[in-house]
């Protein structure tokens, strides 16, 4: 199947530095990427689409300015969360669709964030 | 509106004693469903998915599933739980109409006991 790559896998920051999570789809290309976020024992939340060459489309109540998120190729999407804050900690999944009327979404391993 | 449901949060079972997940979702066409596992610290693997055909549905890991349309469940199965087989997982449905997006349940967390 697909393999989606998701790096880093952890990380650590100071609370008001920013990160960048790469989520790279190695074997197909993804005009359109999404990105996850996990709270503690509860789901995957959807936090928003990454289109590739234009502006990504975010769900209601996540901040824009905070998840930066970059679509530049057709096989990398990068979401930065900047200035982050503990609250910002948690685990982040990114998923890209080969397309083509594949409906299965393949998932990164995702990144642990800590902010301290 | 869609939604997933897994109405149980945690479940604790024997290894070797047969395992249910039960998954009910709200959708207004036919679905397509999936099953994902995810063990701790790592990011989600595919256990099976339901498109269309058979209703009984084989997965990796001798996981199987049904699904049943009056019932609005697909449920997952596995006949002998192996202690490896402790995770965490989540039934999804979609992608949603026009888009690539998923729903997915609140998740089972599975504990085998030895």
């Amino acid at each position: 199947g697909a393999v989606v790559s998701q790096h880093p896998s952890r990380v650590i920051c100071k609370s008001g530095t920013s990160v960048k999570i790469e989520c790279r789809s190695l074997d197909f290309q993804a005009t359109t990427m999404f990105w996850y976020r996990q709270f503690p024992k509860k789901s995957l939340m959807l936090m928003a689409t990454s289109n590739e060459g234009s502006k990504a489309t975010y769900e209601q109540g996540v901040e824009k300015d905070k998840f930066l998120i970059n679509h530049a190729s057709l096989t990398l999407s990068t979401l930065t969360v900047t200035s982050a804050h503990p609250e910002d900690s948690s685990f982040y999944i990114c998923s890209a669709n080969p397309g083509q009327g594949n409906t299965e979404a393949f998932f990164g391993q995702g990144t642990r964030l800590t902010v301290v | 509106a869609q939604s997933v449901t897994q109405p149980d949060i945690h479940i604790t079972v024997s290894e070797g004693a047969s395992l249910e997940l039960r998954c009910n979702y709200s959708y207004g066409a036919t679905p397509y469903l999936f099953w994902y596992v995810q063990s701790p610290g790592q990011g989600l693997q595919l256990l099976l998915k339901y498109f269309s055909g058979d209703t009984l549905v084989q997965g990796i890991k001798g996981f199987e599933a049904e699904f049943k349309r009056s019932q609005s469940s697909f449920n997952l199965r596995k006949p002998s739980v192996h202690w490896s087989d402790a995770a965490e997982y989540f039934c999804a449905v979609g992608p949603l109409s026009g888009t690539y997006k998923y729903i997915f349940g609140t998740g089972t967390r599975l504990k085998v006991l030895a």
